[in-house]
């Protein structure tokens, strides 16, 4: 039972296409995070979910686009990517409300050449 | 002020050292408090919960000062494998988590 996934691990792109990186967690957590983290900014929130259907942008939200049919799925698509998303991206649940602890994936290493 | 601040260190410590961080946060309406480790560039990982009374689990300790406003960390009898970035996390109440940058902690034998 991995909890939360995060597909794929590593991922290499050129500017101007599109890549959506996968979040899937078992828990059945209401609560779904997207963060980016770049050496000298720590972790920065990009878009979380409170349930399905229900997302709110973070701290730097531009660029990308999420959605949540499903409890389970977070998918994180960047539209049109560019070298500044170059970066390490974490997906996060955590349990029925926004003050309990998060459980972070594996990560995507992603690269945009 | 930044909402979250920590010294980034790195904290040199012998192996069998006893070692503290603090956390500093801004707003006084802050209720919930964590103490996350993340080892280089891997995924944060919850090391324990901070509550007012203090608490402790094996070698480490955390405490909360409210008047203050800030958490400590304290780890007795480091080990090698304690190495990692350390991430003071806060919740207001009214927001998500905020996530400190971390202090770099080195355990050298």
């Amino acid at each position: 039972d991995a909890g939360i996934t995060q597909s794929p691990r590593y991922k290499i792109t050129e500017t101007g296409r599109q890549v959506t990186l996968m979040c899937h967690q078992t828990w059945s957590h209401s609560y779904m995070f997207w963060y980016r983290q770049d050496l000298g900014h720590g972790l920065r929130l990009i878009y979380y979910s409170a349930a399905a259907d229900i997302t709110d942008k973070g701290e730097v939200p531009d660029g990308y686009v999420v959605s949540r049919s499903k409890t389970e799925n977070f998918p994180l698509t960047l539209e049109s990517a560019t070298r500044s998303q170059t970066s390490v991206y974490f997906c996060a649940s955590g349990g029925q409300d926004r003050s309990q602890p998060q459980h972070f994936g594996d990560g995507t290493r992603l690269s945009i050449l | 002020r930044k909402e979250v601040e920590q010294d980034p260190g790195p904290f040199n410590v012998p192996e069998g050292a006893t070692v503290a961080f603090n956390c500093t946060y801004s707003n006084s309406a802050s209720q919930s408090f964590f103490w996350y480790r993340q080892d280089c560039r891997k995924e944060p990982k919850l090391l324990m919960s901070v509550y007012s009374s203090g608490n402790e689990d094996g070698r480490f300790t955390a405490q909360l000062n409210r008047a203050s406003q800030y958490i400590s960390l304290l780890i007795r009898d480091s080990k090698l494998s304690d190495s990692a970035t350390y991430l003071c996390v806060v919740n207001t109440g009214y927001s998500t988590l905020t996530f400190g940058k971390g202090t770099m902690l080195l355990v050298s034998p």
